[in-house]
């Protein structure tokens, strides 16, 4: 069965720091999210991507992050200054199409020290 | 405001009984719910999901939406131990596009 997958399942950076987190989305989904998790907290939503732009973002998502699809399977997001309270759970999400049910990637954990 | 409400639980129940989880939101607008089970640490997993009003059954799982009440509830029957987990309810709002808005989720424990 596809299967969203994430790399890496684990990053470590000191505040500051740039970091990609990668995705490859379900092969024949065409929308494309990244949701996070602070540890204790709800699942929240960052950005959704469509037709190589986004078409919708969260007050989270400030001029820090960035989301690309530099090929045709990966899609990936870039913090480019990391500070502490980045530090979560980020989750990959597809769906076939919008509205639709999502499926969620193991998630990479991010650790700002 | 985009919300979307569930107890927090804990809810315990014995092997075999019947869970019941609940999910209210407050745009009357939505269209799509869904129900994602999530172990501790791991990703959420979907496990039903229902866009009309009434009850969709999967396997053990009931999905039942009041679109009138803005309600949407999930049974589990004959629960297992391996049930035990924290089931997050998710909801697609049209303000938020095709976004979903997820609440703080039910943990659920089912002891043999």
């Amino acid at each position: 069965e596809p299967e969203v997958t994430q790399t890496p399942s684990h990053q470590v950076t000191q505040m500051g720091q740039e970091v990609i987190l990668r995705c490859v989305p379900i092969s024949n989904h065409l929308y494309f999210y990244w949701y996070r998790q602070i540890l204790g907290q709800k699942v929240e939503f960052l950005v959704s991507f469509y037709n190589n732009e986004i078409s919708e973002k969260s007050e989270i998502f400030d001029d820090q992050f960035s989301v690309e699809r530099p090929d045709g399977s990966n899609f990936t997001l870039k913090i480019r200054s990391t500070k502490l309270e980045d530090s979560a759970m980020y989750f990959c999400a597809s769906s076939v199409r919008g509205g639709a049910e999502q499926y969620f990637g193991p998630g990479t954990r991010l650790t700002v020290t | 405001q985009k919300e979307v409400e569930q107890n927090s639980g804990p809810l315990s129940v014995p092997e075999g009984a019947i869970a019941s989880l609940n999910c209210t939101y407050s745009d009357r607008g939505s269209q799509s719910f869904f129900w994602y089970r999530q172990y501790s640490g791991k990703s959420p997993e979907l496990i039903m999901f229902i866009y009309s009003n009434g009850d969709k059954e999967d396997g053990r799982f009931t999905a039942q939406l009041n679109k009138a009440s803005q309600y949407v509830s999930l049974l589990i029957r004959d629960s297992q131990p391996s049930d035990s987990a924290t089931y997050l309810c998710a909801v697609n709002i049209p303000q938020a596009g095709t976004a979903l808005i997820f609440g703080k989720g039910t943990t659920l424990s089912v002891s043999s």
